[in-house]
């Protein structure tokens, strides 16, 4: 069985880092690209970007290129969000989810991680 | 990049009956357009891919259409557990968009 499995909620303030992961099993990890979607509060899906963890070959939505960074480390099938410089609009639900192929649909999402960003 | 819409942003409707919603693509992307559906609190679940491609578990009542830069998803015989939030997006350009989402609810 497909899954993702991502990391807890995470509380941070205004200036922090932070690094969120998101663990697939059930299937070949290194041939599918990963995305991350992002979800603030009340709000719709937003695509962020995709990774394929097979050469860690990395795209970014313009408007998140720069802002936060994807990587994988393939050697335990887990792919990472990172942050360097938090701020209170990040506040929302983070999801990873699996590109069927490339130009396929997100077939398997994780569960979200909810990062709240607060003074 | 491609900007998708919806319409409408929301809609109430009755147990029973025909929902349509509606997205349309900034530009042509051929069928490469997925739905997806999601209730509060959970992620997102993907619908139909390919336009017109009913998942796997996926009841019938739920159906796609269209190519190019418009697109339907239609309930038919729609039930209390549809309630929901429909969202489109595109997998023609390596920058994948969403829509903004229609809110479906039950009257």
């Amino acid at each position: 069985e497909v899954q993702l499995a991502q990391s807890g909620a995470e509380v941070k303030k205004p200036g922090e880092s932070l690094t969120i992961s998101c663990k697939g099993s059930g299937y070949s990890f290194t041939t599918h690209w990963i995305g991350w979607v992002r979800q603030r509060p009340g709000k719709g899906l937003e695509w962020m970007g995709i990774i394929y963890p097979g050469d860690s070959d990395a795209r970014y939505s313009p408007s998140f290129q720069g802002q936060v960074t994807m990587s994988v480390d393939k050697s335990v099938n887990t792919a990472y969000l990172q942050w360097n410089t938090l701020k209170a609009p990040d506040t929302a639900i983070y999801y990873c989810a699996r590109l069927r192929n490339n130009y396929g649909p997100f077939d398997y999402w994780g569960q979200g991680t909810r990062v709240t960003v607060s003074s | 990049d491609i900007q998708m819409t919806q319409s409408p942003s929301s809609l109430s409707a009755s147990v029973g009956d025909r929902v349509t919603i509606t997205c349309r693509a900034s530009q042509s992307i051929s069928n490469y357009l997925n739905w997806y559906q999601q209730k509060p609190g959970i992620a997102p679940k993907l619908l139909i891919s390919s336009a017109s491609f009913l998942q796997s578990g996926v009841t019938s009542r739920f159906s796609g259409s269209g190519s190019g830069t418009d697109f339907t998803l239609t309930i038919n015989s729609l039930q209390p557990e549809d309630s929901a939030t429909y969202y489109c997006q595109q997998s023609y350009s390596d920058l994948f968009s969403f829509g903004p989402g229609t809110k479906v609810e039950i009257k």
